[in-house]
């Protein structure tokens, strides 16, 4: 069963700096590696994602970077904002790659 | 607008009862998901339907039924067999359960108290 670790468990960043979370995965024979976004009493959306073809993807202010060798991927937030503070959930596809497998979630905080 | 919507946004049931919770989705998507949510657990997955009028077993459907009888909708009922009941619950779905490489889009959640 596909296994998802997610570190840190929260996070207290400055305005302005960068906010980095972690996550390892055990196997998959597919590679879509999602991050959502989840605001207190709402349910997540999807911030960015990353497929096979490349090893990192930038969206705006975030980055996903993708070590397959090492079964890891990470999530960066440039120029964090208060407006970032929020969970977030990595996720990478079960075995048969019909269902996606959660991390625990970071809580980030991004302190004014 | 599209979307998914579920219902109740808070619900208390008191210990014995059943309940069940509201997901419908007008987004046209094959798939449909539901996932509980506890502080610190992340988003586990309860069952899933790929298909209408067919529906798999996740992580921890003990306690937990469901059915898909019409591609829109997919209620969950949280049953007196489930010890813990207490947690938010999150519906998605997404366009093609063929590949995860799809998007999952989410409900905004129904947060369940056992009184």
């Amino acid at each position: 069963q596909q296994q998802v670790k997610q570190s840190p468990q929260s996070l207290i960043v400055q305005k302005g700096g960068i906010s980095i979370i972690n996550c390892a995965y055990e196997n998959t024979a597919f590679d879509y590696f999602p991050w959502y976004q989840q605001f207190p009493g709402k349910g997540p959306a999807l911030l960015i994602a990353i497929r096979p073809d490349v090893s990192e993807k930038k969206e705006g202010r975030f980055t996903i970077s993708f070590n397959k060798s090492a079964k890891q991927f990470s999530l960066h937030i440039m120029d964090s904002q208060p407006g970032d503070s929020a969970t977030y959930f990595c996720a990478a596809p079960g075995k048969y790659g019909n269902k996606l497998v959660f991390g625990a979630g970071t809580i980030l905080r991004v302190k004014s | 607008d599209g979307g998914i919507t579920q219902s109740p946004k808070y619900l208390f049931r008191k210990e014995g009862q059943n309940v069940t919770l509201s997901c419908e989705q007008n987004l046209n998507h094959d798939a449909m998901y539901w996932y509980r949510q506890d502080p610190g657990q992340g988003l586990r997955l309860i069952y899933y339907s790929q298909i209408v009028n067919d529906f798999q077993k996740g992580d921890i459907a003990e306690g937990y039924s469901v059915s898909r009888e019409k591609k829109e909708s997919f209620p969950l009922t949280v049953t007196s067999a489930q010890k813990n009941p207490t947690a938010f619950y999150l519906c998605a779905s997404s366009i093609d359960p063929r590949t995860t490489y799809n998007e999952q889009f989410f409900g905004p959640g129904t947060r369940l108290t056992v009184l």
